[in-house]
Order: C-alpha cells, then sequence, then structure tokens
C-alpha cells in the first residue's frame, strides 16, 4: 500500500484565495482525520470522518474551514478565504479502527499565505 | 477534556546512550490508549510504540520501550542504544474510545556522535 497520500506537499497562496488540500487514505481504514501543526499549538484535530460521515467537526477554527469526504478513498480540506494565520502543516491520517489503533499519517500540506 | 503532558522540551544524549522522554496525561476514563509518534526533519509522523491501557506489561519495539505507571497516570518512552537517526521530535498521545489522538507539545530530541 503507497500508505496515505497528500497533496500538494507545498502550497503557497496569496491571502483572500481559495486553498484546497486533498488527500487519499488508506485502502480499507474507515477513519479519516484532519490535523494542524503550528509551533504555538502544537497539532490539532480539525475534524473526523467515519464511513465518509464527519463525526467531529468542534476544531474547525472558522466557517472559512470546510471539509469533505465524497467517498472512502478521497477528501478534501478547504480554506476559503485563506489568511496568514492559517500558515501551517495540515496532516492528513487515516485508521483502520480509529481509536484503539494508531493512526497512519500522510506527508502533510505545509500551506504558506502571504 | 484529557490533557496529554510533556514537560521537556528539548533533549540530548550521546550515540549509543540510553534516553527516556516523559509524559503524563490527564483522564477520568479506564480504558484508553497511548502512543509515542517520531517526527523526523522530513515532517512525516511515524508510529514508534502503542500502549493499551488495561494492559499490564509494558509495550516494547526493538530499541524503544515504555514504561507505563497507570495509577500515576504516566508513559514514558526510553531509547536504548541511540542512533542519529533517531534525531526527531517525539510526540505522545492519548486516545480514549469516542476521541481521536490527542497529542504533548512534544520533545526535541538530538542524538550527538
Amino acid at each position: 500500500d503507497a500508505g496515505v497520500i497528500q497533496s500538494p506537499r507545498h502550497e503557497v497562496t496569496e491571502m483572500g484565495q481559495e486553498v484546497t488540500l486533498r488527500c487519499k487514505p488508506i485502502s480499507g481504514h474507515d477513519y479519516l482525520f484532519w490535523y494542524r501543526q503550528t509551533m504555538m499549538r502544537g497539532l490539532e484535530l480539525l475534524i473526523y470522518f467515519n464511513n465518509n460521515v464527519p463525526i467531529d467537526d468542534s476544531g474547525m477554527p472558522e466557517d472559512r474551514f470546510s471539509a469533505k469526504m465524497p467517498n472512502a478513498s478521497f477528501s478534501t480540506l478547504k480554506i476559503q478565504p485563506s489568511e496568514p494565520r492559517d500558515s501551517a502543516v495540515y496532516f492528513c491520517a487515516s485508521s483502520l479502527r480509529g481509536f484503539a489503533d494508531g493512526y497512519t499519517f500522510g506527508s502533510g500540506t505545509r500551506l504558506t499565505v502571504v | 477534556a484529557q490533557t496529554v503532558t510533556q514537560s521537556q522540551p528539548e533533549m540530548s544524549v550521546q550515540e549509543a546512550e540510553t534516553v527516556t522522554l516523559s509524559c503524563t496525561y490527564d483522564t477520568s476514563e479506564n480504558n484508553y490508549y497511548l502512543f509515542w509518534y517520531k517526527q523526523p526533519p522530513s515532517r512525516q509522523m511515524i508510529l514508534v510504540i502503542r500502549q493499551e491501557a488495561y494492559k499490564q506489561q509494558n509495550a516494547t519495539e526493538n530499541r524503544f520501550s515504555v514504561n507505563f505507571q497507570k495509577a500515576a497516570k504516566s508513559f514514558s518512552l526510553k531509547i536504548s542504544d541511540s542512533q542519529l537517526g533517531d534525531t526527531a521530535m517525539y510526540f505522545c498521545a492519548f486516545s480514549d474510545p469516542g476521541y481521536a489522538l490527542n497529542f504533548g507539545k512534544g520533545t526535541s530530541l538530538l542524538v550527538t556522535p
């Protein structure tokens, strides 16, 4: 298996632009998680899905953030409009059984909003 | 909310030596899971070791082992025979049924020749 695949690896965008981050989980994994990593706040859970259904989005910082999982093999995290404070590394992770298993993380997307 | 505390922001160890990274957590649950993740400069998050709270035996993976003290809510990671490739950020993480992984702020480990 190729693991969790995220794209792009790096993204630089101007403030106010729309940004879309993409994730392909490991086949057969029922859980998908989006995390954000910053120096100040560490790793924060943004949202997670179980069987393509959003379960907990309480970590989504603002209405500017939205996430979708249209099928078991694809998820997106969208920021519109983007702001400089959104600059961070965004990780996608998937898990077979959820909380009992460790997660397999993608390589992350480093987002820079200028 | 569950909290995970890593009290050592930075640590250093010489190659071939042993180092222990500390982690404490707070929960009222009895059934939960604990993990250590490694994040090298490549930024990839790599699962190092996993512990189930209801198991008394400490988990071990090659040179990595944990000291799990449930009553003290402590979960430390011991790295034996440290190697240069062990240089990384190490994150302690906690999960219980119904909640996603909650991470500590991390410990930066430098292995020196």
